[in-house]
């Protein structure tokens, strides 16, 4: 039973533009969500969160977003730039230090 | 400083063999974690250690896997008598955080596991 989902495998997105990556859960007990970002042969990297009690963080060019009574979670990167091509990976914390991890979504920016 | 590193960075291995992947955290991290990551999966958590506590096992597969973390150090994840849906990336993170924490996971760069 998939507990955080990304449903979108890939995102392409032109330079400059708006990229908005979706995360969708199951369990309201989550208390924390983070976003990580991996390039091909790196370890994921952390890239914002968001603690339950907010609905929006900000950090530069990344913004979270997180929609309480849909469980739902999004990432906007604007502007998006070649270099954030990655695979971004959605994950959520139950109590604990263990993070529970969607599929992950590969953005493709291209110029 | 030095971030999270995994060795070997990739094994191929006879289906029946056993492994041992090495992870080494970055230096006063009390928590150590492993996960694996199938093809086209996401990141699936496998074990998770904190200081001197006991080990959270929760999930590991099967008995066939173990993990160890000497010193609260390094740690060494072993898969006995592998099989081929064992296949995966296995990465080790490890975060200075106490529990109920949120401090960012560290990742190292993954240690690519092929049974043949």
């Amino acid at each position: 039973d998939q507990q955080v989902k990304q449903n979108s495998p890939s995102l392409s997105v032109q330079e400059g533009r708006i990229s908005i990556l979706n995360c969708d859960y199951t369990n309201s007990m989550f208390d924390y969500f983070l976003w990580y970002k991996k390039y091909p042969a790196e370890g994921p990297t952390f890239l914002i969160s968001i603690s339950s009690i907010k609905d929006k963080n900000e950090d530069g060019r990344f913004t979270v977003f997180l929609n309480k009574s849909a469980k739902h979670l999004s990432l906007h990167i604007v502007p998006s730039q070649p270099g954030d091509s990655a695979v971004y990976f959605c994950a959520a914390r139950l109590n604990t230090d263990k993070l529970i991890f969607g599929t992950g979504t590969r953005l493709q920016v291209f110029p | 400083g030095a971030g999270v590193s995994q060795s070997p960075s990739n094994k191929v291995t006879e289906k029946g063999k056993d492994v041992e992947l090495r992870c080494d955290p970055i230096s006063g991290h009390t928590a150590l974690y492993w996960y694996r990551q199938s093809l086209g999966q996401g990141l699936e958590f496998l074990i998770y250690f904190q200081g001197n506590s006991a080990p959270d096992k929760s999930g590991l597969p099967s008995d066939r896997f173990s993990a160890e973390r000497t010193g609260g150090s390094v740690s060494t994840l072993t898969i006995q008598r592998t099989q081929q849906e064992d296949s995966a990336v296995y990465l080790c993170a490890s975060s200075l955080a106490p529990p109920g924490s949120a401090d960012t996971q560290y990742f190292g760069p993954g240690t690519r596991l092929t049974v043949l």
